[in-house]
């Protein structure tokens, strides 16, 4: 089984911050991951895919990017809009999906 | 427009069966690999179950032999078949589309098992 480590599971930041959101995978998943952002009582949102492609119609202020088997979710400006918890998703198979645990992007 | 609608959840005593659905419009279900994936009250995602466009499935290790994912190609339906439930199966339950990891998730059915 893949296992992936998203770290931190809380991240206290402000307006206008830049904020970095980090997923490691326990093996090679070949650059397959996704970025999801959830709000509270809605479905997950696809952010980024295969590592560093923005979704249509996601702002560019949301980047990805990867070294080997880490994975990092970059928001260049946080604005009110992007409090919210967000997760990886490693999809080297879809017979085996795994996400990470989530991180809660808080108001400081 | 792209949609997938879930129904079908509900309040479940312990061991009990209950079948989810998803309705799609604007894609086919059949034409498409399709994936259940399910949150815990306050927790966070966890994958069930995949059914490929060319039927094979796929089940997460804490599911398997108690959900059956299926689909119903003239209803342009996906299905999950729910037995023998556990209070741990108490969670909303989404169907997503997997393109790009997924692209279209449905708003979630609740599915709540207690005595």
């Amino acid at each position: 089984d893949i296992r992936m480590t998203q770290s931190p599971s809380t991240l206290s930041a402000s307006v206008g911050d830049r904020v970095t959101i980090t997923c490691r995978a326990s093996q090679s998943i070949s650059g397959w991951l996704a970025w999801f952002q959830q709000k509270p009582g809605k479905a997950p949102k696809l952010l980024i895919y295969q590592a560093s492609s923005l979704e249509s119609g996601v702002p560019s202020r949301f980047s990805g990017s990867a070294s080997g088997t880490d994975f990092t979710l970059t928001i260049s400006s946080l604005q009110p809009d992007d409090f919210a918890t967000y997760y990886c998703q490693q999809y080297n198979s879809y017979s085996e999906l795994t996400f990470g645990g989530g991180t809660k992007v808080e108001i400081k | 427009e792209v949609q997938l609608v879930e129904s079908g959840g509900g309040l479940i005593e312990p061991g009990g069966s209950l079948r989810l659905s998803c309705a799609a419009s604007g894609l086919t279900v059949s034409g498409n690999y399709m994936a259940w994936v399910r949150q815990a009250p306050g927790k966070g995602l966890e994958w069930v179950a995949t059914l490929y466009s060319g039927g094979p499935t796929y089940y997460a290790a804490a599911v398997g032999g108690r959900l059956t994912i299926s689909r119903d190609t003239s209803m342009n339906t996906l299905y999950l078949q729910m037995n023998s439930l556990r209070v741990e199966d108490t969670a909303v339950y989404y169907c997503v589309r997997l393109i790009r990891g997924g692209d279209v998730w449905g708003q979630g059915t609740l599915v709540t098992v207690s005595s």
